[in-house]
């Protein structure tokens, strides 16, 4: 089993609509998670850590479910520029190693 | 400048070249990686090192060498190369989470090198 495993896409998604991503972990030591954004031919860019309540910015949402070990993304009111890799990273406690997932690819059409 | 700077960009060597890539920290931050990203695969963790010292041994072949001769400076020193060591070269740096316990704020990347081996 990958350590980190994630639907690769692509999503196609009109403007306006709502997605989510799903991501599951299989290192049950893992303690924190994020998820990052990579746009094409960049580096790869946090976009937020993931709490254990659930947390929220802006149109963005990330929940963790530990005891299934899954994170989820969900974008609402998706923007041209939310067209982009995202990727799901978890650490295990006092470990200097992010584990990335391949990434999904979202590509948000006008 | 501020955050995650690497030099150069873009990198086009022969098999029997020597080069260096070079990253720059202005953040402040203690720890500092080097990550591969190849088409179709997860970034893959190289080196790590914290105040000065590499902490993790992960298995990359001899043509790759790193140093880190300060808190802020990370080279990676390249040579006899193969093509398939094509890909883009990523830097990054954070707090020490031996230090600080878990890794709160992930990392903070370079802009990366993306390498071609001919």
């Amino acid at each position: 089993r990958k350590e980190v495993e994630q639907d690769p896409g692509p999503f196609n998604v009109p403007e306006g609509a709502t997605v989510a991503f799903n991501c599951t972990y299989s290192n049950s030591a893992s303690q924190s998670f994020f998820w990052y954004r990579q746009d094409c031919r960049k580096e790869p860019k946090l976009l937020m850590s993931v709490y254990s309540s659930g947390n929220e910015d802006g149109r963005f949402t990330a929940q963790l479910n530990r005891a299934s070990q899954y994170i989820s993304l969900l974008i609402r009111d998706s923007k041209l520029s939310d067209s982009a890799t995202y990727l799901c990273v978890v650490n295990k406690a006092g470990s200097y190693q992010l584990t990335f997932g391949k990434g999904t690819k979202l590509s948000v059409i006008p | 400048e501020t955050g995650v700077t690497q030099t150069p960009r873009h990198l086009v060597m022969g098999m029997t070249n020597k080069k260096s890539l070079k990253c720059e920290q202005h953040l402040g931050h203690n720890a500092m990686y080097w990550y591969k990203q190849s088409a179709k695969k997860p970034l893959e963790l190289m080196f790590v090192y914290s105040l000065e010292e590499r902490v993790e041994n992960n298995s990359v072949p001899s043509r790759f060498s790193p140093e880190c001769p300060n808190s802020s400076h990370l080279f990676l020193h390249l040579h006899t190369l193969q093509p398939e060591d094509s890909a883009l070269y990523l830097c990054a740096s954070s707090q020490d989470p031996a230090r600080q316990g878990a890794l709160n704020y992930g990392y903070t990347f370079g802009s990366g090198t993306r390498l071609t081996v001919v």
